[in-house]
């Protein structure tokens, strides 16, 4: 079955790394998401990896999947106080489309 | 190039009526997929559309509808709303029917029920 887990808080110092982690239970998934929701506003999407990867790097965003382990990490570096924000992971599986499977949330708390 | 616009931003309603949202789709994308987000079951797959058909549904009950038209432009529809309807409402839209990677989401739309 499809199922997605995150821890839920994250605290980190302005100009630390972040690392978000999130684990899934469906072997054939796809796609999976890093979104980004503030507060008020709907979901941006970060960056996404498909499944024969193993990492995927965008600016200060690095994705890193490790497939044997279903476990998908999000690094921010850098991390800036317009970073904090709550992280959404999510998958996508081939048979359902775009039908995207969400955690709960990571929410990321930058002190600065 | 416009991204995915929803409408109305917010609205209340009051238990027993009906509600219709509105997802206009980045133009040339096809896909339309409709999320419900609670505080307390997260973000929940209601349907997608793709070339005004139906082609996934979530584990939502009869009360929630939805349609694409002609123009990619699609509409969900709760009727006999319940204060548990209350929530953010968010729409997706993709390129193609089959998967590409690239999802983008409105700004959602906040349902508050009475």
């Amino acid at each position: 079955g499809e199922d997605v887990e995150q821890s839920l808080f994250l605290s980190v110092r302005e100009g630390d790394s972040s690392v978000i982690n999130c684990t899934y239970t469906d072997s054939s998934s796809t796609y999976l998401y890093w979104y980004k929701q503030e507060p008020g506003a709907g979901l941006q999407l970060l960056t996404y990896i498909f499944s024969n990867m193993d990492m995927k790097q965008d600016q200060r965003l690095t994705v890193l999947l490790n497939k044997k382990d279903k476990h998908l990490s999000l690094r921010i570096a850098d991390t800036q106080t317009g970073d904090s924000a709550i992280y959404f992971c999510a998958e996508s599986i081939i048979e359902y489309g775009n039908k995207l499977v969400f955690g709960a949330g990571t929410i990321l708390r930058v002190k600065s | 190039k416009a991204g995915v616009t929803q409408t109305p931003r917010y609205l209340i309603k009051t238990r027993g009526q009906q509600v219709t949202l509105s997802c206009s789709p980045i133009s040339g994308h096809r896909s339309v997929s409709w999320y419900q987000q609670t505080p307390g079951q997260g973000l929940q797959f209601l349907f997608e559309y793709f070339s005004e058909t139906q082609r996934n549904k979530g584990n939502f009950p009869g009360r929630f509808s939805g349609r694409q038209f002609s123009n990619s432009r699609s509409e969900m529809n709760v009727s006999t709303l319940e204060l548990g309807d209350s929530a953010l409402y968010l729409c997706a839209s993709s390129g193609t029917g089959g998967q590409t990677g690239e999802l983008f989401f409105g700004e959602g739309s906040r349902l508050t029920v009475l």
